[in-house]
């Protein structure tokens, strides 16, 4: 079955980096759209952008234009975020998600389980 | 402030029937662009309800229905059940921005 495990919550400092890791099993990774997806604290869905698997190309939502980083490794069929820059509003829970029939019917299929990150002053 | 309005709260009793509204612009929801719906249990990662305005995923009851017209979506849920009470989302694409967007979210209580 469709799995996509992400890597543990993160505690970081003000103008740190964190990067956080997304596996994916049970489909071919490289067929599929990876986005990412993040939620504050009482807040609702904010989409990140998202990474083609098969090329590496990205997307990033204007809000995350030159702090966040979407990288990928094939060989493990993993999807990465990387946010550099890191401010106590970004304190959330970010979600790895794949895109339902590869790209191109924005709908989310199956979600991971989230990774909180939280930044301190 | 989200792109797409949803109410922020609604409730209903067991075996109620409810309504949660989606309203959107002529660049996402009026655009043609499908409207996709998410139920958030607490503690859970969001899972797919509705996609393509109207389509249940498998495994997901025929209490759930979507529907779209015009510039909004709506999500319908009958017979509610105590399971039923989570956070409920839409979301869409938006030509202007180039973006996904979601509704702020709706929290439905089953009194």
């Amino acid at each position: 079955q469709v799995q996509l495990v992400q890597s543990g919550a993160e505690v970081k400092k003000a103008g740190a980096s964190v990067k956080v890791s997304c596996k994916a099993s049970g489909y071919t990774f490289t067929d599929y759209y990876v986005h990412w997806v993040r939620q504050a604290p009482g807040q609702g869905l904010e989409w990140m952008g998202w990474i083609n698997p098969s090329s590496g190309g990205t997307y990033y939502a204007q809000n995350f234009h030159g702090w966040v980083t979407m990288t990928r490794d094939t060989s493990i069929g993993t999807a990465y975020v990387e946010l550099s820059r890191l401010r106590s509003d970004d304190t959330a829970v970010y979600y790895c998600v794949r895109e339902r029939g590869g790209s191109g019917t924005y709908c989310i299929d199956y979600w991971g389980q989230g990774t909180l990150v939280t930044v301190s002053s | 402030q989200s792109v797409l309005t949803q109410p922020p709260s609604v409730s209903g009793a067991p075996g109620q029937r409810v309504t949660i509204s989606c309203t959107g612009s002529s660049s996402n929801i009026g655009a043609t662009y499908d409207v996709h719906w998410y139920q958030h249990l607490p503690g859970t990662a969001p899972k797919l309800l509705i996609y393509g305005n109207t389509n249940r995923p498998s495994g997901v009851p025929d209490r759930f229905s979507g529907s779209k017209s015009g510039t909004s979506a709506s999500l319908a849920i009958t017979g509610l059940q105590a399971e039923d009470e989570a956070h409920y989302y839409c979301q869409s694409y938006d030509s202007g921005l180039s973006a996904w967007v979601f509704g702020g979210g709706t929290k439905l209580t089953v009194l």
